[in-house]
């Protein structure tokens, strides 16, 4: 079955750690969100990248970053200087050639302990 | 002022009732709407995706856009407790990455 995977489905991070969240997709999709889910808020938009070797911060990339060394992976890395790490992480993707939407992964819920 | 407004609810309807979803928004510029369907502890879902102003349906749901107003509802027909989600608004700009959500309308629907 074509889809997103995102692991782990839930992720502790001990102060002064970076952790690293996964995402892999098998849709052949060129484009690929990270988004940040917080109770109360919509969706905001952490980076993306439309093809491999190259990504955009988004609106609130402070303390994360991104690679994309190949098509199908969007591995999203939660720094020690991201003070308020604690939300749910979405990954997304879509085809851009036919204007289609974003098609979303089941999440990572990152925690602090 | 956010660019894209929901009323977050909790919205609770009985069963088999006919619901109503709405988002209004400020950006004119906004041609791609979308409405996404989220259970608990998961990822967003697409239900509708519109173009431009009118009417589309898909077996239950209908979603309607009124480009003048800057209004998009999203409508549920007899609804099902398995409808009980929470839904999100979303709409893009042509050609562009970026969507912009509303926070998402809780919906509760009882035997």
């Amino acid at each position: 079955d074509g889809g997103i995977t995102q692991s782990p489905k839930y992720l502790f991070r001990k102060e002064g750690q970076n952790v690293t969240l996964s995402c892999e997709q098998n849709l052949n999709h060129d484009a690929m969100y990270w988004y940040r889910q917080d109770p109360g808020q919509g969706l905001r938009l952490i980076y993306y990248s439309q093809i491999v070797n190259d990504f955009q911060k988004g609106d609130i990339a402070e303390g994360y970053s991104v690679s994309r060394e190949k098509k199908e992976s969007f591995p999203l890395t939660v720094t020690s200087a991201q003070k308020n790490p604690t939300a749910f992480y979405l990954c997304a993707s879509r085809d851009p050639p036919s204007n289609q939407p974003q098609h979303f992964g089941d999440g990572t819920r990152l925690s602090i302990l | 002022q956010k660019e894209v407004e929901q009323d977050p609810g909790p919205l609770s309807v009985p069963e088999g009732a006919i619901v109503s979803l709405n988002c209004t928004y400020s950006n004119s510029a906004f041609q791609y709407f979308m409405w996404y369907r989220q259970y608990s502890r998961k990822g967003p879902e697409l239900l509708m995706y519109t173009y431009s102003s009118g009417n589309k349906e898909d077996g239950r749901f209908t979603a309607q856009v009124d480009k003048s107003s800057k209004y998009i509802s999203l409508f549920i027909r007899d609804s099902q407790p398995s409808d009980s989600a929470t839904y999100l608004c979303a709409m893009s700009v042509y050609n562009t990455d970026k969507l912009i959500f509303g926070t998402g309308t809780r919906l509760q629907v009882f035997p």
